[in-house]
């Protein structure tokens, strides 16, 4: 399977402020990448499908201007949380997928904590 | 849109028991399934998968998992869990051509040694 990095792996920024994480292919090519959310005990909800060299797809109720996603590069999606507030604290996770049955690698996890 | 269900939210065992999860999902067409782990403080890590061809699937770490089409499930099972089997598991599900997945709520496993 794929390898998938995220840096960084805990933040805390204060309220109003912005936050970049990144997610790393680290050996694979992945023109398609994934962003979700994880609240604590719960499952996962995916955010967006992050498609490199487009604009990203973003689920419904997801606000596209705050969670803006940049997918440069095969190997590199940035999900960047402006302004953030404390309701945006939460643990998120990216993704890349691979296979005939397009199985999904996850990286490790962001903590972002909104103070 | 298909959706996944996964009923049982909090199984305890003792190590040496045989494990069965539930899950089941609605779609009409023709679907992948997936279990992943997500052992305490670690990242997602897909468990086993099915595609297409025999029904029965095995994983990693001893666990399988069966497709019965007609009743819409995939269970996971395991014969004998140990402690470290503690973790929490997920079902998913993608269609075919469809690279997003939907995932079940989780259930959260304790194996008390």
């Amino acid at each position: 399977g794929a390898v998938v990095s995220q840096h960084p792996s805990r933040v805390i920024c204060k309220s109003g402020t912005s936050v970049k994480i990144e997610c790393r292919s680290l050996d694979f090519q992945a023109t398609t990448m994934f962003w979700y959310r994880q609240f604590p005990k719960q499952s996962l909800m995916l955010m967006a499908t992050s498609n490199e060299g487009s604009k990203a797809t973003y689920e419904q109720g997801v606000e596209k201007d705050k969670f803006l996603i940049n997918h440069a590069s095969l190997t590199l999606s940035t999900l960047t949380v402006t302004s953030a507030h404390p309701e945006d604290s939460s643990f998120y996770i990216c993704s890349v997928s691979t296979g005939p049955a397009y199985e999904q690698y996850f990286g490790p996890g962001t903590r972002l904590t909104v103070t | 849109a298909q959706s996944v269900s996964q009923h049982n939210h909090h199984v305890i065992l003792s190590e040496a028991a045989s494990l069965e999860l539930g899950c089941n999902y609605s779609y009409g067409g023709t679907v992948n399934l997936f279990w992943y782990v997500q052992y305490p403080g670690q990242h997602l890590q897909l468990l086993l998968k099915y595609f297409s061809g025999d029904p029965l699937v095995k994983g990693i770490k001893g666990f399988e998992a069966e497709f019965i089409k007609s009743k819409f499930s995939f269970n996971l099972r395991k014969p004998s869990v140990q402690w470290s089997d503690t973790a929490e598991y997920f079902c998913a599900v993608n269609t075919r051509g469809n690279e997003k997945l939907t995932f079940g709520t989780g259930t959260r496993l304790t194996i008390i040694p």
